[in-house]
């Protein structure tokens, strides 16, 4: 399978616990996104790497939220200390950076549940 | 900041057609694309328009105005598996940009 992949699709944590979840994207895309996605909304922008240089950040990334993608190739998003307003879809997407449109290609997501 | 708007449920019949309409206020817009969501699945990309006019693609069409920032996504020839969440995004700024999402509009397709 050659699409974003993304690990764990599911994690249950109790408040307070620090979770980190992978992105693998698609091989020759050197643009990587991560989202956040709740019921009922559209995804919302959290940050953005090209290569391994995070340009890009949300004010909805707070300081317990950390994302790096080492050596251009994975991603690793972790949130510490979390709060039950973590519980969400997040959501990993890649893009090629060539071409003016620039298509995102989606993983299906992590979904975290904090109790 | 951008604002997206798309309304929030649609319901049609199979073989019928269906408007999903998405207006939008942004600056330094780059393009529009519709993506398609099924329920706990990732978005799967259907359309792109960055200039005016209608884009077609099989039973999806999508269409842009600029001057009017307002965006259709027309599917026709409505089948069961068309339920799901449609999803209009706007890209700002240099292609590198990240997408704004609507809310997303729920169609369920009846037999």
């Amino acid at each position: 399978d050659t699409g974003v992949s993304q690990d764990p699709r599911h994690k249950i944590t109790k408040r307070g616990q620090n979770v980190t979840f992978r992105c693998d994207p698609i091989s020759e895309h050197n643009r990587l996104y991560w989202y956040r996605q709740t019921l009922g909304q559209g995804p919302e922008f959290l940050t953005y790497f090209q290569n391994e240089a995070q340009l890009e950040k949300s004010r909805l990334l707070s300081d317990r939220f950390s994302a790096e993608r080492p050596k251009g190739s994975f991603s690793t998003l972790e949130i510490q200390r979390t709060e039950q307003g973590d519980s969400a879809m997040y959501l990993c997407a890649s893009s090629p950076g060539t071409g003016g449109r620039n298509e995102q290609f989606f993983g299906p997501g992590t979904r975290l549940t904090v109790l | 900041g951008q604002n997206i708007d798309q309304p929030t449920e649609m319901t049609a019949t199979e073989g019928a057609i269906v408007q999903i309409n998405c207006t939008y206020q942004t600056s330094g817009f780059n393009g529009l694309f519709w993506y398609q969501q099924h329920a706990g699945e990732a978005p799967t990309f259907l359309s792109y328009n960055v200039l005016d006019g209608l884009e077609e693609k099989g039973r999806f069409s999508s269409f842009l105005s600029r001057s009017k920032g307002y965006s259709y996504l027309l599917l026709k020839e409505l089948q069961m598996k068309d339920s799901a969440s449609y999803l209009c995004a706007v890209k700002i700024g240099s292609t590198l940009g990240r997408l704004y999402f609507g809310r997303g509009t729920q169609l369920t397709v009846w037999p």
